[in-house]
């Protein structure tokens, strides 16, 4: 079965700081799919990243960047210089064979909290 | 930039009343899905709905929930008979032909049962 673990409950920083949300995954399929989402207190769900476990090089976009270790089902999220506007609770999840028809599974969510 | 869209965005139910929560998928999307997260836990997935037929359903879907896609525009989710167990935000989500792995979540519906 797949699992998706986020340890940290809730951070805060204060803005400028960088931070790193922690996402580490289980799985038994070779062939998976690992995302990253963004919920604000306004409660939508904002696709941010996804990643296909053939492809481990990392990737910035922005202040955004991603750290994939296959070997030790890590997918880190980085925040690099962050803003009040990053406050929002960060979901990482997984879908375990792709190809549309599955649902995915969720973390329990980093609740990030980046203060003035 | 197209979106989800879901209403009502808040819905107000007495315990054993049928609800049925709707849904606008991105056009051309093909696979369909929804999800909910019961207040402060994690996303979990319910079902998801691809050519008309559900494709793949968690063991929270039971037969108090049901999906249909009544025109080719709307995705609907019924629950049967609610119970309090069953307040929660609901999101409809979407995936489109050119990337079947990603899917765009809309804004959610926030069910309360009484």
């Amino acid at each position: 079965a797949q699992k998706v673990t986020q340890a940290q409950t809730e951070i805060s920083v204060v803005e400028k700081e960088d931070v790193t949300l922690d996402c580490v995954y289980e799985t038994r399929d070779t062939t998976y799919y690992l995302f990253w989402y963004k919920q604000p207190p306004s409660g939508e769900l904002v696709f941010l990243i996804r990643r296909n476990s053939f492809d481990e090089q990392n990737e910035i976009s922005g202040r955004y960047s991603w750290n994939f270790q296959k070997s030790t089902s890590y997918f880190n999220f980085t925040i690099t210089a962050s803003q009040v506007v990053d406050s929002a609770v960060y979901f990482c999840a997984l879908s375990e064979t792709g190809g549309g028809a599955d649902g995915l599974t969720f973390g329990k969510g980093t609740h990030l909290i980046i203060q003035p | 930039e197209p979106e989800v869209t879901q209403t009502p965005s808040h819905q107000v139910t007495q315990m054993g009343q049928e609800v049925i929560l709707r849904c606008v998928p991105i056009s051309n999307h093909l696979y369909f899905y929804w999800y909910r997260q019961i207040l402060g836990q994690k996303v979990e997935f319910l079902v998801s709905f691809y050519n008309n037929e559900i494709s793949e359903k968690s063991e929270i879907f039971d037969d108090q929930f049901s999906v249909e896609r009544p025109d080719g525009s709307n995705f609907t989710l019924k629950i049967r008979s609610t119970k309090l167990e069953d307040s929660a935000m609901y999101f409809c989500a979407s995936s489109p032909w050119t990337d079947t792995d990603t899917q765009y979540f809309g804004p959610g519906t926030r069910l309360t049962v009484l």
